[in-house]
């Protein structure tokens, strides 16, 4: 409802296995982000990509590679993760990067590593 | 450096009852300031933001918020709480002089809000 969509919605995986979490919005934005929401712990910021540009990868593991073949989709592809790493993935989009636009997300995919 | 403190994990209001939700910002610029809410098994829905202007902001489901420069905070409050408001509210903050390329918005942990019937 928020013109945000994210698959699957929830995912379980063992540490060796490849997968990968879809995004896609239908609001004509131009920016798009990948957070990770951890129990007790703030939202933290993975990466942003603006007109389909990388714009911002925030010291996140090479397990996780992010990919924006458009403006309307976003992709992280996972391999070989960490029990740690089991979280809520958000995937949120704006008009575009600019300091003072407000951002809506999707309603997360739930990630257990095993 | 930017940052965002809610400092209540948990509030708890009976229906009907005004309510606050706290929010304090550290910023070296001027502050951007968003609050978002987020549901059960949802994700976070945008409720209002503070850009430049009037001190006061309305927002979606009654909710408003006040930005006070003096005590670097901006909470969002509402005159009468319903059941359905029961929910996670985060801050958020962005420094408007964080120049070209800085997309970070710092989210607060999130607090808590029940609503007493």
């Amino acid at each position: 409802e928020t013109g945000v969509t994210q698959t699957p919605r929830h995912l379980v995986m063992g540490m060796t296995n490849k997968k990968s979490l879809k995004c896609e919005q239908h609001l004509g934005h131009n920016a798009m982000y990948w957070y990770k929401q951890s129990a007790k712990k703030p939202l933290e910021l993975m990466f942003v990509y603006n007109f389909k540009e990388q714009t911002e990868n925030n010291s996140v593991p090479s397990r996780f590679s992010p990919e924006c073949p458009n403006s309307s989709h976003l992709f992280l592809h996972l391999h070989t993760l960490q029990p740690e790493d089991s979280a809520l993935y958000l995937c949120a989009s704006s008009q575009d990067g600019a300091s003072g636009r407000e951002q809506f997300f999707g309603p997360g995919t739930r990630l257990t590593v095993l | 450096a930017q940052s965002v403190a809610q400092p209540e994990d948990q509030v708890n209001v009976a229906e009907g009852n005004p309510l606050t939700v706290k929010c304090t910002y550290s910023v070296s610029g001027n502050p951007y300031l968003f609050w978002y809410v987020q549901y059960p098994n949802r994700g976070l829905q945008f409720l209002l933001k503070y850009i430049t202007g009037d001190n006061l902001v309305k927002g979606s489901y009654g909710f408003e918020a006040e930005f006070n420069k003096s005590q670097t905070s901006f909470h969002l409050k509402k005159p009468s709480a319903l059941v359905s408001d029961s929910a996670l509210y985060f801050c958020a903050v962005r420094d408007s002089d964080s120049g070209a390329g800085s997309y970070q918005l710092t989210f607060g942990k999130g607090t808590k809000l029940s609503v007493i019937p």
